[in-house]
Parts: C-alpha cells; sequence; structure tokens
C-alpha cells in the first residue's frame, strides 16, 4: 500500500515563527502535492512538484515555500507563520507521469497559528 | 464562475435509495475526472474516475461524464451508512488536480 505520512498531525505556532511540514511517500512516486483544506473553500492547491529539485505553485501560493531534496520528500514552509494560515494542510503523491491522476492523501497536519 | 462546483448539501438519502451527487466544471480542455470520498476528520480517498463520455460502473458506484455539458455525476446504489461522508469532485486541469467543496451525504438507516 502506498504511504504518505506527514511528519506532524497537530500543530501551534505563534504568529510571525518559521514553520515546516514535512511528507514523505514510499512509493516512488514522481509527483507531490500541497493542499490546504478550510470550511466552505474546499482543498485548494498550494505547490506541487513533478521531480526532484522542480516547484511549481499552485493556486494559493502566497506566503508559503517548498523544498524537494529528494524524491520521496516534499517540505511545505511558511515562512513567517499568520493567523490566516491556521488551516488543515494535506499532502499527496501520484504516481502519473506529467500531471496529477489518483492521488494518495497523508493523514493531514492541523495547524494553528496564535 | 468557480473552476468546479458541487452542492454543498447536506444530502439525506434513505438506506437502500440510490444517491445521485452532481458536479459541474468550467474548463472545456479538462480531460480526467475524479470522486475522492472523505469521512469526517479523515482525509480523501479515491473512489471513481472516468475520462470518456458516459458511464463507467465499480460496484455500486457509477460516475457519468457529459463533456458537451460540462458536468460529472456520482451514483451509489443501495446506499449504506458508511457511505455517509462528503463526496469531492475533482477536475484534472492544467495538469494538476482542481477540487470542488464537497457534497456532505447522509444516508439515513
Amino acid at each position: 500500500d502506498v504511504k504518505v505520512t506527514q511528519s506532524s498531525r497537530y500543530l501551534v505556532k505563534r504568529t510571525g515563527e518559521k514553520v515546516f511540514l514535512e511528507c514523505v511517500q514510499d512509493m516512488d512516486h514522481e509527483n507531490m502535492f500541497w493542499y490546504r483544506q478550510d470550511p466552505g473553500l474546499g482543498l485548494r492547491l498550494i505547490y506541487f512538484s513533478y521531480d526532484v529539485k522542480m516547484k511549481e505553485k499552485g493556486d494559493i501560493p502566497e506566503g508559503y515555500s517548498v523544498s524537494r531534496e529528494k524524491k520521496e520528500r516534499f517540505s511545505l514552509i511558511l515562512e513567517s507563520a499568520s493567523t490566516n494560515q491556521t488551516s488543515m494542510y494535506l499532502c499527496a503523491s501520484s504516481p502519473m507521469t506529467g500531471g496529477a491522476g489518483e492521488l494518495f492523501f497523508g493523514e493531514g497536519s492541523r495547524l494553528t497559528v496564535l | 464562475q468557480k473552476e468546479v462546483e458541487q452542492n454543498s448539501g447536506p444530502l439525506s438519502v434513505p438506506e437502500g435509495a440510490i444517491a445521485s451527487l452532481n458536479c459541474t466544471y468550467s474548463d472545456r480542455g479538462s480531460q480526467s475526472f475524479f470522486w475522492y470520498r472523505q469521512y469526517s476528520g479523515k482525509s480523501p480517498e479515491l473512489i471513481m474516475f472516468i475520462y470518456s463520455n458516459g458511464d463507467k460502473e465499480d460496484g455500486r458506484f457509477t460516475a457519468q461524464l457529459n463533456k458537451a455539458s460540462q458536468y460529472v455525476s456520482l451514483l451509489i446504489r443501495d446506499s449504506q451508512p458508511s457511505d455517509s461522508a462528503t463526496y469531492l469532485c475533482a477536475v484534472n486541469r492544467r495538469e494538476k488536480l482542481t477540487f470542488g467543496t464537497g457534497t456532505r451525504l447522509t444516508i439515513i438507516p
């Protein structure tokens, strides 16, 4: 079974702190994605990556950055956390070359920024 | 206009009946379409995908696609209480998946 592991299930941070959310997948998938999920707004794509060292902006990249140094690991970085970044963050991977197909999601990281 | 639109519900269906979930999309260039199920407090999981016009059946689930009308639907036959969840429609456009906000389905025993 594909396993996507997110390092932290629950985090509480203060405004202005730097936050790292880590995601690791064990199925050698090329594609990895970071979404945030908010009530009434659904899942929104923050960043994605189709290869090591490669990254593309999604629909809401402002305030975020990403790093993909190894194929299995995709990190989301909040350079200076703000209260409007309080959300559920979902990492996903996909085996489809050249695009998103079936996504396998991690369990999510619920971030609260105070 | 939202890129992917779904009725947020809640949609209540008696046990054993057919649940019908609908989704419309705005980009005519969209090529593939997915239905995910998300239980409360859990992550989404894929239940169906469809690429071609028409129907695709998998057990109690049937996905229907009409590209001319830009809609995709999911039918759940013989609905069970375990089908109670939020159903997310997703559309592959420009090499990324865009999700609707989901329809909350409740199956009433």
